[in-house]
């Protein structure tokens, strides 16, 4: 299975724009890249993903590597109810007509005020 | 309108009973989810229904876990002989057509086995 691997925290100041990176170095050409957040004491919510382009939306933009191993969600102006672990998954473990997200352990978004 | 609901929102129970958690999908949905979130770590997926039948449980830990979806839409999450290591949020989602980024997820709920 591909892996992902990010950063266990980071910080930003509010109104500043944050990156928060993702290696998927065994990605694979048919792995899409998903993003999903966790606010406190809610369940995870999706966020973005895309394949070899960048993707913009209201939540936030991924931009993907050209050789697809890593990827970065950009906050651009970051606030405090962005303050949340994020996940960055790749769609993988398809079962039975659906697919299956890892999560593995995200990254904690601190937001100072 | 209304999101995924899940109840009860918290549990507690005595090592060695039966609990069941109930998950309340959006209407219409088809595909339905499981998962358990232990501190610190991201949702570990347990079981998924499609419709009323369990299409993959390979994530359920042992046999004392069993779910059920008896009319393809509510589903309840049955842990027999609870043991402390069962503690942790117990999170549902649903999903109109099974793509990750379609699956919605209710708040949780919250199991401690004491």
């Amino acid at each position: 299975d591909a892996k992902t691997t990010q950063p266990n925290s980071m910080e930003s100041n509010e109104e500043e724009p944050v990156h928060l990176p993702c290696n998927h170095s065994t990605i694979s050409g048919t792995d899409y890249i998903h993003w999903y957040r966790q606010l406190p004491s809610q369940g995870p919510e999706y966020v973005i993903h895309g394949l070899t382009s960048n993707v913009n939306n209201r939540m936030a933009s991924l931009a993907i590597a050209e050789d697809r191993k890593s990827s970065t969600l950009i906050l651009h102006r970051a606030t405090l109810r962005d303050a949340a672990v994020y996940y960055c998954i790749l769609r993988e473990h398809a079962s039975g007509g659906s697919y299956i997200p890892t999560f593995g352990r995200g990254t904690s978004l601190i937001v100072h005020p | 309108g209304a999101g995924v609901s899940q109840t009860p929102s918290n549990k507690v129970t005595e090592k060695g009973k039966y609990v069941e958690l109930r998950c309340d999908p959006i209407s219409g949905h088809t595909a339905l989810y499981w998962y358990r979130q232990s501190l610190g770590q991201g949702p570990e997926f347990l079981i998924y229904f499609q419709g009323t039948g369990a299409a993959d449980d390979s994530g359920l830990p042992n046999d004392r876990f069993f779910a059920v979806r008896p009319e393809g839409s509510v589903s309840t999450l049955k842990i027999q002989r609870t043991e402390r290591g069962d503690s942790a949020v117990y999170l549902c989602a649903s999903s109109p057509d099974g793509t990750l980024r379609t699956q919605y997820f209710g708040p949780g709920t919250r199991l401690t086995v004491l």
